[in-house]
């Protein structure tokens, strides 16, 4: 299964771009990568996925590497809202015809006001 | 409103005992997932269930148990033989359809489980 890699943590000063990395050099060409952020003791919220293509939705935009080994999550403008912990995802084929989603340890963002 | 509904949100059990943790969604979701997550930790995934009567181990399966008997619903049984049972656990569902395109994964609100 492929895994993800992030940074631990990182700080944004709010209302500056947060761009957060993630490596995933042993995904396959037809594995999706997603982004959730999860804040304190709540359940996941889903962001953005991409496969090849860079994506842009009303949250943010995800920057998917040409070799697809690497992406980075971008949130345009931080709010002391967007302070969360950040997951980047690789969805990949289970057993019979099902998907599954490998969850890293994620990046902790913290923006500072 | 549609989505996924956990209950208890937390729920405290004597060691040795069996405890089943409910998951219900109303999305008509095919596909149902189970995750325990640790401290400062991410997601490991359970069981998860692409069609009724029909589900698949996860990477930490051992000292779990579930069924889907119905579309709607996904329990999960913590049972005495899982030795670090204390963990928030956290069921999500998605359209799941192999070969279909899938959009996200959504998450209920998760149950804190504390076992002594």
């Amino acid at each position: 299964d492929a895994k993800t890699t992030q940074p631990t943590s990182m700080d944004c000063a709010e209302g500056r771009a947060a761009n957060l990395p993630c490596n995933h050099s042993t995904i396959s060409g037809n594995e999706y990568v997603y982004w959730y952020r999860q804040i304190h003791s709540q359940g996941p919220q889903y962001i953005i996925h991409g496969l090849k293509n860079n994506e842009t939705n009303e949250m943010a935009s995800l920057i998917i590497t040409e070799d697809r080994k690497s992406s980075t999550l971008i949130l345009p403008h931080a709010t002391l809202r967007d302070t969360a912990v950040y997951y980047c995802i690789v969805r990949v084929a289970g057993t019979s015809g099902t998907y599954k989603y490998i969850f890293g340890t994620g990046t902790r963002l913290k923006v500072l006001a | 409103d549609g989505g996924i509904t956990q209950s208890p949100k937390y729920l405290f059990r004597k060691e040795g005992q069996n405890v089943t943790l409910s998951c219900e969604q109303n999305l008509n979701h095919d596909a149902m997932y189970w995750y325990r997550q640790d401290p400062g930790q991410g997601l490991r995934l359970i069981y998860y269930s692409q069609i009724v009567n029909d589900f698949q181990k996860g990477d930490i399966a051992e000292g779990y148990s579930v069924s889907r008997e119905k579309k709607e619903s996904f329990p999960l049984t913590v049972t005495s033989a899982q030795k670090n049972p204390t963990a928030f656990y956290l069921c999500a569902s998605s359209t799941g359809l192999a070969g279909t395109y899938e959009k996200e994964q959504y998450f209920g609100p998760g149950t804190r489980l504390t076992v002594t």
